[in-house]
């Protein structure tokens, strides 16, 4: 069974500081890792989708990088904002595309 | 954002009666799930569709059923709500479009209370 494992639970860092989120799989037989940002009370958005056959992927001051034979991913914050703050979930896509979550790092960026 | 609509947004309803939570999509994806999201242990899936008439179970599938008549209406039943069943239910949309290239998009969530 896989399981998805993001430490650390939860980070607080100044404003401006760069800082990357971890995310863990046990099973390598995926087909691409997501990242997405949740705010309190709202729904999962989006950040970037790592193909399996990729390395990593960037947008704008995020770049996410996966090592698949290491079970690895992480997601790299640049020059991070106030409004960064937000719990960040990775998923991995196994077969008959189910989508295993990580329970997520909760990230508070102070001013 | 994608089409994602969810319907209620939240309910209290009383222990024992049947509930259902409706997730509406516009952008004619083919995969549609049902995930909740309890503290501690994060997204699970409860049930999920690759097609009209064409659904099976996830991990926590249990007192839940789900509908799927048409492909942009993915519906789910609790059959008798119990106080476990408090929750926040999402729904969630897919379509591969190519070996790897599938992104999943969320709805903004039901709240429900089961009192």
């Amino acid at each position: 069974k896989q399981e998805v494992t993001q430490i650390p639970a939860a980070l607080s860092v100044p404003e401006g500081e760069n800082l990357v989120l971890n995310c863990s799989f046990t099973d390598s037989a995926i087909y691409n890792l997501q990242w997405f940002r949740q705010d309190p009370g709202k729904g999962l958005t989006s950040l970037l989708l790592i193909q399996s056959s990729q390395r990593e992927q960037t947008s704008g001051r995020l770049n996410a990088s996966l090592d698949k034979s290491s079970g690895r991913s992480t997601l790299y914050i640049a020059a991070s904002q106030p409004g960064d703050s937000a719990t960040y979930l990775c998923a991995v896509l196994q077969g008959a595309q189910k989508l295993v979550f990580g329970q997520g790092t909760r990230l508070t960026i102070n001013p | 954002d994608a089409g994602i609509t969810q319907s209620p947004r939240h309910k209290v309803t009383e222990t024992g009666t049947p509930v259902t939570l409706r997730c509406h999509q516009t952008e004619n994806h083919r995969y549609m799930y049902w995930y909740r999201q309890d503290p501690g242990h994060g997204l699970r899936l409860i049930h999920y569709s690759y097609g009209v008439k064409d659904t099976d179970k996830g991990e926590v599938s249990d007192g839940y059923s789900v509908s799927r008549s048409k492909t942009e209406d993915f519906l789910l039943t609790l059959e008798s709500a119990t106080s476990s069943q408090t929750s926040v239910y999402f729904c969630a949309i897919s379509e591969s479009v190519g070996f790897g290239n599938t992104e999943a998009f969320f709805g903004q969530g039901t709240r429900l209370t089961v009192v």
